[in-house]
């Protein structure tokens, strides 16, 4: 059946050290979320994409985060340099926005990338 | 701003019936959505209100009251495997914005 999938499952790095997250959409969507999961702020946004495009990045720390899609099967998200405030799960998610359905797309998650920064 | 305000644990009985409630604050509504999440797992989609009433699924239901900002999670005949976090996550934009705002959860345990 058709998931997300994201790779690496789990990331232990030291502080400073650049991370890159990977993440491929369910076949067909063309929206890719990047959230992010905490035990003290819970799930935030942090950038999404539609058609490759990114519409809102807001939620990110843009002096070392980056998010990209290369080609419509492969997002990325990107730390350097991480910092140890940066342990948590990152979780891509996927959806479809149709013209018919301006409202927008349910998004569903990956499986996540738990992420530990010495 | 947003606000989403959900108990953070609540604890039912095998077979019974538990409604988990959430309240919202927005600029602007344009859906709340229902998740499940079982530890150290992805969220997995449950159900999705943009509309006043009651969305039936099998076992689970969620309410939509839009002029109270309110809407409850209903789960009928519960088993040990609906022990989980269920997230409230409401949209607040509309024309075609998606960034959804998560509560932090409720974290559901069943019991025998």
């Amino acid at each position: 059946d058709a998931r997300v999938t994201q790779t690496p499952r789990h990331k232990v790095t030291e502080m400073g050290q650049e991370v890159t997250m990977r993440c491929q959409p369910i076949l067909g969507h063309n929206t890719v979320f990047w959230y992010r999961q905490t035990m003290m702020q819970g799930l935030e946004l942090l950038a999404y994409f539609r058609n490759r495009a990114p519409l809102d990045d807001s939620g990110m720390p843009k002096d070392r985060f980056s998010a990209e899609m290369p080609d419509a099967t492969l997002a990325t998200l990107k730390i350097q340099p991480s910092e140890p405030r940066d342990s948590a799960v990152y979780f891509c998610a996927s959806g479809l926005a149709r013209q018919a359905t301006p409202q927008g797309t349910t998004p569903f998650f990956g499986p996540g990338t738990r992420l530990t920064v010495l | 701003g947003q606000n989403i305000d959900q108990p953070t644990e609540m604890t039912a009985t095998e077979g019974a019936i538990v409604q988990i409630n959430c309240t919202y604050q927005t600029s602007g509504f344009n859906g709340l959505f229902w998740y499940q999440q079982h530890a150290g797992e992805a969220p997995t989609f449950l159900s999705y209100n943009v509309l006043d009433g009651l969305e039936e699924k099998g076992r689970f239901s969620s309410f939509l009251s839009r002029s109270k900002g309110y809407s409850y999670l209903l789960l009928k005949e519960l088993q040990m495997k609906d022990s989980a976090s269920y997230l409230c996550a409401v949209r607040p934009f509309t024309g075609g914005g998606n960034k959804l705002t998560f509560g932090t959860g409720t974290q559901l345990k069943v019991e025998l």
